[in-house]
């Protein structure tokens, strides 16, 4: 199993509509949670931390944790062409992996005019 | 966050030979990591580099083909050694800012092809 998973896309929405990408981990003990998002070309730049259970709002963007199921979400409101991007879901384990962040595959998203 | 420069910015290579790619921060971090990115792919971590201690490799990668340095708290360099076409790639150095609760901050990066 991997250390995390992302729905592998890619996921196409109409300009306006909220976007939702999934993202599931497996090691239980994790502690923080990122999430990426890269444009084609260009380096990761984190759009979003959470690390406790619920719901965090940043402008058009709501990270959502869930740590009894392991699983994390972004949600993007008013999706707009330029979220068009691959979103990166990172884990931080803690402990002896300090520091150690764990990427998923990324998920690729197209907003269409 | 952190301002992070790379040199060079990309490199075009002949196999055999190597190439040392810096990572130069605005502010001292402890941590610093340096991943590698292939076309179309996820990150994967090459090798954490705290300054004052050896790097550590992860699985896959080994210390004779991608010696690190990491001589103060701003900068380290990544060497890829004995290149080969397999090599190509997008190399990245990312940073954990003190008092940062794990988020890393990455490069602009290092798009090596070698040919």
């Amino acid at each position: 199993q991997k250390e995390v998973e992302q729905n592998s896309g890619p996921l196409s929405v109409p300009e306006g509509a909220i976007a939702s990408l999934n993202c599931t981990y497996s090691d239980r003990g994790s502690q923080s949670f990122f999430w990426y998002r890269q444009y084609s070309g260009k380096s990761p730049e984190l759009i979003m931390s959470i690390y406790s259970n619920g719901d965090k709002e940043d402008g058009r963007f709501t990270a959502q944790l869930n740590k009894a199921s392991q699983y994390v979400s972004l949600l993007i409101r008013d999706s707009q062409p330029s979220d068009s991007a691959t979103y990166l879901c990172a884990v931080n384990r803690g402990g002896s992996t300090l520091g150690r962040l764990y990427f998923g595959r990324g998920t690729q998203l197209t907003v269409w005019p | 966050s952190a301002v992070i420069s790379q040199k060079p910015s990309r490199d075009i290579c002949q196999r055999g030979t190597s190439l040392t790619i810096q990572c130069q921060v605005d502010s001292q971090v402890t941590m610093m990591f340096w991943y590698r990115q292939q076309p179309g792919q996820s990150l994967t971590l090459i090798a954490t580099a705290n300054q004052g201690s050896e790097a550590t490799y992860e699985s896959g990668f080994v210390i004779d083909k991608f010696p690190i340095s990491r001589p103060n708290l701003t900068f380290s360099t990544l060497t890829v050694s004995n290149m080969s076409p397999e090599d190509s790639s997008i190399y990245l150095c990312s940073v954990t800012p003190g008092g940062a609760r794990g988020e890393q901050y990455f490069g602009p990066g290092t798009r090596l092809t070698v040919t």
